[in-house]
């Protein structure tokens, strides 16, 4: 039930472009896209809702395609600021109409001068 | 300021000494949740609560405890702590359980168990 992510790890010179992706194999309700940085905690971006929205959230956005159950977060121009762990959570909807989240197992980002 | 509040910060132990890690937030949030995180694992989550009084096992559950008395606390407790429960812990909070929240994380409670 893990979404996977891809790639695991990246490695940018600032200014450059990258692409992560999260991918399911079950139907899902939503994704969250969350970023932490090297002894923090993870810090929430955005949510993306089924119906293949795509959000954007300063130089980094994202998109959800609803028919192939993945997510992929968009780094444009990246920043030194943009080192740290991607995590994608995936919504599900159980019994109970309670969601669960479940996160990926990161893709870790390092961008260097 | 808005914040989920975890103590201890870090905790050295040893195997079958009790303990509990606290968790508080002050955004009047229903949902609260505990999440353990190792590498290449990811969070994984531990227990969950949608309200007061209301808790439910996550993915990993085994070996630990959970209660949620008020809305605001949400104690993680280890009976009977192992090595294997060594791991960074957070807990996290968002305003309901059913519908698309940003979840909220604390800072994080690093635990070493020998």
């Amino acid at each position: 039930q893990q979404p996977v992510q891809s790639p695991q790890a990246v490695i940018l010179r600032e200014g450059e472009d990258a692409v992560i992706n999260c991918s399911s194999s079950k139907a899902l309700y939503s994704v969250h896209w969350y970023r932490q940085k090297h002894g923090e905690a993870p810090v929430f971006l955005m949510i993306l809702l089924k119906g293949g929205e795509q959000k954007g959230h300063e130089k980094i956005s994202a998109s959800f395609n609803e028919k192939k159950q993945q997510s992929s977060l968009y780094l444009t121009a990246s920043q030194l600021s943009y080192s740290g762990t991607y995590f994608c959570g995936t919504e599900f909807w159980r019994s109970g109409g309670y969601n669960k989240l479940i996160f990926g197992a990161g893709t870790r980002l390092a961008v260097h001068p | 300021e808005a914040q989920v509040t975890q103590n201890p910060r870090y905790l050295i132990t040893v195997t079958g000494k009790k303990l509990t890690v606290t968790c508080s937030q002050n955004m009047n949030h229903e949902y609260m949740s505990w999440y353990r995180q190792d590498p290449g694992l990811g969070l994984r989550q531990i227990y969950y609560s949608m309200n007061v009084e209301v808790t439910d096992k996550g993915d990993v559950p085994e070996g630990y405890k959970v209660s949620r008395k008020e809305k605001r606390n949400f104690p993680l407790i280890l009976e009977s702590p192992s090595p294997n429960q060594t791991s960074l812990y957070f807990c996290a909070s968002s305003l309901y359980a059913d519908i698309n929240q940003p979840q909220h994380f604390g800072d994080g409670t690093r635990l070493s168990i020998l």
